[in-house]
């Protein structure tokens, strides 16, 4: 079964750091572009970070450039979310998501896993 | 960056209706657009790919149509469980933005 799990969520203070994690099973994984999408408590989708199936290119969204670190370990089958100097804005749910891999630099996200929650408060 | 808006916010039918959402984008995104549904508790789950390709796995009531700035996703003959929120994401270029969603209620 095609499979992603995030792990990682948790309670921070403002400024503080966090690691999410998504562990993928079920594909070849070093094959596909990964992402990290974000849903605010009660709002919509925001995309957050994308990285290629190598890893040469990284891209992030401008609300978390130089705070946010996407990575991936192809032979650990895991992708990763580093998330410095944490905001209240930054409360959410984090999702890991899949690139279709059917149409290169356009693909849509055909799996997601269930999501961690990040919770930024004082 | 690219701004999508959904219309409406939400919509109230009922099972049995024919429903259509629309999505614009601020400038032309060509066919790359994809159509999600998120259900209360649950992660999105794509219908539509490139505006009009369907998803397999997925009920073949949803169709996707448009291109360049305009894009339209029909719901055929609402079933109950098609009552959830839907969302469309531009896969043209970074960032993939997404529109703010509309809320498909029971009437």
């Amino acid at each position: 079964e095609v499979q992603l799990v995030e792990s990682g969520g948790g309670l921070v203070k403002p400024g503080g750091s966090l690691r999410l994690s998504c562990a993928a099973s079920g594909f070849t994984f070093s094959s596909y572009s990964m992402n990290w999408v974000r849903q605010a408590p009660g709002k919509g989708l925001e995309w957050v970070s994308s990285i290629s199936s190598s890893s040469r290119y990284t891209y992030q969204a401008d609300s978390v450039k130089g705070r946010f670190t996407i990575s991936r370990d192809n032979a650990k089958n895991s992708l990763y979310l580093q998330m410095n100097s944490l905001r209240a804005e930054d409360t959410a749910v984090y999702y890991c998501t899949r690139d279709q891999r059917v149409i290169p630099d356009h693909d849509a996200y055909d799996i997601w896993g269930q999501g961690t929650m990040v919770i930024v408060s004082s | 960056d690219i701004q999508m808006t959904q219309s409406p916010s939400s919509v109230s039918a009922s099972v049995g209706d024919r429903v259509t959402i629309t999505c614009r984008a601020s400038q032309g995104i060509s066919s790359w657009l994809a159509w999600y549904q998120q259900k209360p508790g649950q992660a999105p789950k794509l219908l539509i790919y490139a505006a009009s390709r369907f998803q397999s796995g997925g009920p073949s009531r949803f169709s996707g149509s448009g291109s360049g700035t305009d894009f339209t996703l029909t719901i055929n003959s609402l079933q109950p469980e098609d009552f959830a929120t839907y969302y469309c994401q531009q896969a043209n270029s970074f960032p993939y933005t997404f529109g703010q969603g509309t809320k498909l209620e029971i009437k």
